[in-house]
């Protein structure tokens, strides 16, 4: 099955600087890769997604690549906020309806 | 996004008690999941709930332990059967729509077995 690999565990960054979690995967069916967003005590939120057939998406701060062919993939926030404080979950799957496989997540936290 | 209603938020439960979770969407969907995120871990997929049949459980989650329902292509069940502390953690449903692989979630049960 679908291996998620998710690094660093903990990030630790000034407001206004950059953060970039990393993700690898083993599938190479997988080819859709959502970025999840979980506040303490709340429910997991989608904030950007990729399909393979793309190598770079932007959503104002927030942008993911994928590289296919190494089968990595990261997030890339830039101009970092304490909202942007909580732990961020990668994940990978196929098309058609299958579950998603999640990293074990990267605990961000953005000092002021 | 679909609405996701999951009841209950919270329970604390005696060792050796069942619980049965609700999945309620607020409109028809296609797949439904149950996952399990034990105290600051990631989310682990229990079982895939199949409208009309079956739900596909994962290696480590059996039917016994996680009977799942599925009526029909809004609702959905998970009862957590025989508890042991072990079982302490938040489950959450997971909603998507055919041909699109978004995955939204529920808003979680966090379950304490003491």
């Amino acid at each position: 099955g679908e291996n998620v690999e998710q690094h660093p565990s903990t990030l630790s960054v000034q407001e206004g600087d950059s953060a970039v979690i990393k993700c690898t995967y083993s599938d190479s069916a997988s080819n859709y890769f959502p970025w999840y967003k979980q506040e303490l005590g709340k429910r997991p939120q989608l904030i950007i997604d990729i399909r393979s057939n793309v190598g770079e998406k932007k959503d104002q701060r927030i942008a993911v690549t994928l590289n296919k062919t190494a089968k990595h993939f990261s997030l890339h926030i830039t101009e970092t906020q304490p909202e942007d404080s909580a732990v961020y979950f990668c994940a990978a799957s196929r098309a058609g309806g299958y579950a998603l496989n999640f990293g074990k997540g990267t605990s961000l936290l953005v000092t002021p | 996004s679909a609405v996701i209603s999951q009841k209950p938020s919270r329970d604390i439960c005696q060792r050796g008690t069942s619980l049965t979770i609700q999945c309620q969407v607020d409109s028809q969907v296609t797949m439904m999941f149950w996952y399990r995120q034990q105290p600051g871990q990631s989310l682990t997929l229990i079982a895939t709930a199949n409208q009309g049949s079956e739900a596909t459980y994962e290696s480590g989650f059996v039917i016994d332990k996680f009977p799942i329902s599925r009526p029909n292509l809004t609702f959905s069940t998970l009862t957590v059967s025989n508890m042991s502390p072990e079982d302490s953690s938040i489950y959450l449903c997971s909603v998507g729509g055919q041909g699109d692989e978004k995955l939204f979630f529920g808003s979680g049960t966090q379950l304490s077995v003491l």
